[in-house]
C-alpha cells in the first residue's frame, strides 16, 4: 500500500515568490492536512480538506491557500513568500479527519526562502 | 492554556530504563490522543493512539490517559538507543462538525549506551 507522496521534497525560493506543494493521500483516505514545522512553533495546523471541501483553518494568513482534487489530492500555495516561511511543510492523510483517527504523514517538503 | 503542551525535556535515560514522557492538555482538546515518533529529519510516524482511561499497552510502549487530571503519557520499557527521538504527542481539537490533530512541540529522548 503506497503512503503519503510529497512534491518536491526541497525546494529553494526568493522572497516575494509563490509556491505550489502537492501532496497525494493514501489510497481511500479522503481528509488531507497540512502542517507548517518549524524548530521554535513545532507543528502549526494550516488546513485541513475533505472530499474536496476546507473543513478547517488554521491561524495563517492569506497568503496560505490550498485545495483539493476529487481523487482527494491536495495542493497548498504560498504567495508572496516571506523569509519566515522557509520550514518544512508536512502533509498528513486520514481516512475521516483528526476525530479518532491517526493521520500518516508524508515526508514532507522542506522549503527555504532567501 | 495552550491545547497541548509538552513541558519537560530534553530527556536521556541509560539503555535499558524506562521512559516516561509526560503531556497536558486543555479543555479545548478531547476524544482522542496519539502519540508520534519522529526521527531527525524525518517525518512523524504514529505510536500508539488511546480514547478512553487508563492504560493502552503495546510491546515496549504504555499509552496512559487521566481525563480528570488532563494528562496523558507515554511510558518506554526496555529503553534502546533506536528510541532515541522526538516524541509528539496530539490531541484532537473538535469545533463543531470539524476536528484537527493538535501537536505539542515535542520531547526530545535520548537513549545512552
Amino acid at each position: 500500500k503506497a503512503g503519503v507522496t510529497q512534491t518536491p521534497r526541497y525546494l529553494i525560493k526568493t522572497r516575494g515568490q509563490q509556491v505550489t506543494l502537492s501532496c497525494s493521500p493514501i489510497s481511500g483516505h479522503r481528509s488531507v492536512s497540512w502542517y507548517q514545522q518549524t524548530p521554535g512553533q513545532g507543528l502549526q495546523f494550516l488546513f485541513e480538506y475533505f472530499s474536496e471541501t476546507q473543513r478547517n483553518k488554521g491561524n495563517f494568513p492569506g497568503r496560505f491557500s490550498g485545495r483539493q482534487f476529487s481523487n482527494s489530492r491536495s495542493e497548498m500555495n504560498v504567495s508572496t513568500l516571506e523569509l519566515g516561511d522557509s520550514a518544512l511543510y508536512l502533509c498528513a492523510s486520514s481516512l475521516a479527519g483528526g476525530q479518532g483517527y491517526g493521520y500518516t504523514f508524508g515526508s514532507g517538503t522542506r522549503l527555504t526562502v532567501v | 492554556q495552550k491545547e497541548v503542551e509538552q513541558n519537560s525535556g530534553p530527556l536521556s535515560v541509560p539503555e535499558g530504563a524506562i521512559a516516561s514522557l509526560n503531556c497536558t492538555y486543555s479543555d479545548r482538546v478531547s476524544q482522542s490522543f496519539f502519540w508520534y515518533r519522529q526521527y531527525s529529519g524525518k517525518s512523524p510516524e504514529l505510536i500508539m493512539s488511546i480514547y478512553s482511561n487508563g492504560d493502552k499497552e503495546d510491546g515496549r510502549f504504555t499509552a496512559q490517559l487521566n481525563k480528570a487530571s488532563q494528562y496523558v503519557s507515554l511510558l518506554i520499557r526496555d529503553s534502546q538507543p533506536s528510541d532515541s527521538a522526538t516524541y509528539l504527542c496530539a490531541g484532537s481539537s473538535i469545533t463543531g462538525a470539524n476536528s484537527k490533530l493538535t501537536f505539542g512541540k515535542g520531547i526530545t529522548l535520548s537513549v545512552r549506551p
